[in-house]
């Protein structure tokens, strides 16, 4: 059984256009993550949100928003896309938001290309 | 704020023991995570290190000192499939996000 998955694994989409990745995890977790992994593998938090309410959100441009329609699901959305948005973006889930042997559980990860 | 160092790159081989370090600077501390990530794949889970000492789990093992703001993963007995990047992580300061080091890419030959 998938723990955490996303759609679509690969995303290629021109400059300007609005795409979303859905994220859903069926472990009953409370807090959900995104990250985004740049070509040198640096993998960075954007946002975290607990029980469908934001939590966290680490300098990203407001061209990402984020939604959390129930707390299995947290989506991205992105707009007018740029060069610089192309990363894999992973998806991530733990049992709560708090410090602590909290170990976080990934989806696969969504390649996103942006032309 | 919160930073990691950690080597970028080491290499071993087959059936030879490796160290990982990673330093750490941060405003309130909580624990130092290990993360395990293969090319194309999601950074999986591997170990949490909230007091002094060394915690083995199987072949992995990882090693924290609070005071030296310091920890180490050990990985014994290395097979091919353990080639990967190894990423060390700590809490931010309100203690609700992991914030990850650069990452060591490991290398294993036979």
């Amino acid at each position: 059984d998938t723990a955490v998955s996303q759609t679509p694994k690969y995303l290629v989409t021109q400059m300007g256009n609005d795409k979303s990745i859905k994220c859903e995890q069926n472990l009953g977790h409370d807090t959900m993550y995104w990250y985004k992994q740049d070509s040198k593998k640096f993998l960075k938090i954007m946002f975290s949100y607990n029980n469908k309410e934001l939590i966290i959100n680490e300098t990203v441009p407001n061209r990402f928003s984020p939604k959390s329609p129930d707390k299995a699901h947290l989506n991205l959305h992105i707009n007018s896309l740029e060069l610089g948005d192309s990363a894999v973006y992973f998806c991530a889930s733990s049992q709560d938001g708090t410090s602590g042997n909290n170990e976080q559980f990934f989806g696969p990860g969504t390649r996103l290309t942006v032309l | 704020g919160q930073s990691l160092e950690q080597p970028s790159e080491v290499t071993a081989v087959e059936g030879a023991i490796v160290q990982i370090n990673c330093t750490y600077q941060t405003s309130g501390f909580y624990g130092l995570s290990w993360y395990q990530q293969h090319d194309g794949g999601a950074p999986t889970f591997l170990s949490y290190n909230a007091l002094d000492g060394l915690e083995e789990t199987g072949r992995f093992s990882s090693f924290l000192s609070r005071s030296d703001s310091y920890g180490y993963l050990l990985l014994q007995e290395l097979q091919m499939k353990d080639s990967a990047s190894y990423f060390c992580a700590v809490y931010n300061q309100a203690g609700t996000a992991l914030i990850f080091g650069k990452g060591t890419t490991l290398s294993v030959s036979s």
